[in-house]
């Protein structure tokens, strides 16, 4: 069974505080994916990866970063939290190879509220 | 105009009902079509994905395409509460690669037992 795991479900931080999502996959695929998710806004990609410390902004990079060291772990970091990054963060994985119907799995997600 | 257009309902429909999802598109570029399920506290799954226009079936559930309209449907037979959750329709990058999906916000649809 394709497993994607984030390290919190929920996570609670003040403004200011730098901040680690966490996720790995046990599916040895080569792309991974960060998305947040907001009412009315729906899934926005922030960064993406598609092998070991490459990494690609998305629609939404400003205030985040990532790290890709292993290829199973893709790390989301936020250098100084802020109110308008209380989000649904979700991380995602795929195997490279180009082809459109390829699946994104998902992660549980991790709900972030900074205060 | 926005990319994705997906009405965000919410959808209430008894038990047994014909659902009817949307969403219309304005890149013309892209050629695969996707439709995930989101589970209210879980992360999105792949339910169906098409790649030409027309209709593609499975099980209670039929995904249908026009190009020309740029219009996908999502259809749902003999509803299920279990069915209940957010459905979003998905695009991967034109010319495939690693990039993400482009997604629609979502239809968050009810179904009343």
């Amino acid at each position: 069974d394709v497993k994607v795991t984030q390290s919190s479900r929920y996570l609670v931080k003040r403004t200011g505080e730098k901040v680690f999502l966490e996720c790995v996959q046990d599916m040895d695929h080569e792309n991974m994916f960060w998305y947040r998710q907001d009412p009315g806004l729906g899934l926005r990609l922030i960064y993406f990866s598609y092998d070991v410390k490459m990494k690609e902004k998305g629609d939404i990079p400003e205030g985040y970063s990532v790290s890709r060291e292993k290829k199973e772990r893709f790390s989301l970091i936020l250098e100084s939290a802020s109110t308008n990054q209380t989000s649904m963060y979700l991380c995602a994985s795929s195997r490279l190879g180009g082809a459109s119907t390829d699946t994104q799995y998902f992660g549980p997600g991790t709900r972030l509220t900074v205060l | 105009q926005k990319e994705v257009e997906q009405d965000p309902g919410p959808l209430s429909v008894p038990e047994g009902a014909i659902v009817s999802l949307n969403c219309t598109y304005s890149n013309s570029a892209f050629q695969y079509f996707m439709w995930y399920r989101q589970y209210s506290r879980k992360g999105p799954e792949l339910l169906m994905y098409t790649y030409s226009s027309g209709n593609k079936e499975d099980g209670r559930f039929t995904a249908q395409v026009d190009k020309s309209s740029k219009y996908i449907s999502l259809f749902i037979r003999d509803s299920q509460p279990s069915d209940s959750a957010t459905y979003l329709c998905a695009f991967p990058p034109p010319g495939g690669g690693a990039d993400g999906l482009t997604f629609g916000k979502g239809t968050h649809l009810i179904i009343q037992p």
